[in-house]
């Protein structure tokens, strides 16, 4: 079974600082995401990179960076956290399709309070 | 932007009955996931149904698909409690080959009750 594995379960950091989500994925996915999900508005993707060291934006990539050195890994940086980005962040990975979306394999969150 | 978005936003029904939930979206795509999530878990994906297909059937899980309208339906037929969940569907952008972008509709949470 594949395993994708977030750090934290639970987050509490301080306004103004940097944080790190750290995700790690056990499958040789090739396309790894982070998501922010809160309430009434489901899942949005942040970033979202397909290979080693490449990287897109999603719909919501404001105030966030993301880092692929290495295949399995994924992070997800605040620069300089707000009490907006107070949300659950849901990372996941994703084989290579061909011709049609894979299903993608999600960590159980992070939970992320911004005070 | 949200692409897909499911209809109803609560469902709260008896144990032992169906469940249906419907999802539309926006623009062509070439195919639709639906993921169930359990409270403070992440999503777990269900069922894929491409463009070109119809319906499908996983064990409970009926998906139906109708292009011209733009919509799907996810059916759960005999539930249980266990199926208490938040269940969303996604659509890929129909376009380019390899995009492997998923866009997620708001949920329906469903609620079983014994």
């Amino acid at each position: 079974d594949v395993k994708v594995t977030q750090s934290s379960r639970y987050l509490v950091k301080r306004t103004g600082e940097k944080v790190f989500l750290e995700c790690v994925q056990d499958m040789d996915h090739e396309n790894m995401f982070w998501y922010r999900q809160d309430p009434g508005l489901g899942l949005r993707l942040i970033y979202f990179s397909y290979d080693v060291k490449m990287k897109e934006k999603g719909d919501i990539p404001e105030g966030y960076s993301v880092s692929r050195e290495k295949k399995e890994r994924f992070s997800l940086i605040l620069e300089s956290a707000s009490t907006n980005q107070t949300s659950m962040y849901l990372c996941a990975s994703s084989g290579h399709g061909t011709g049609v979306n894979q299903p993608q394999h999600f960590g159980d969150g992070t939970r992320l309070s911004i005070l | 932007s949200q692409q897909g978005e499911e209809d109803p936003q609560a469902l709260s029904i008896q144990e032992g009955e169906n469940a249906t939930m419907n999802c539309s979206y926006k623009t062509s795509i070439n195919n639709l996931q639906w993921y169930r999530q359990n409270s403070g878990r992440g999503l777990v994906h269900l069922i894929l149904i491409r463009s070109n297909e119809r319906e499908k059937h996983s064990g409970r899980l009926r998906v139906t698909l109708d292009t011209s309208k733009k919509s799907s339906s996810l059916l759960i037929t005999a539930s249980r409690a266990a199926d208490t969940a938040s269940y969303f569907c996604a659509t890929d952008e129909g376009a380019n080959f390899g995009n492997e972008k998923l866009t997620f509709g708001t949920g329906t949470r469903l609620t079983i009750i014994p």
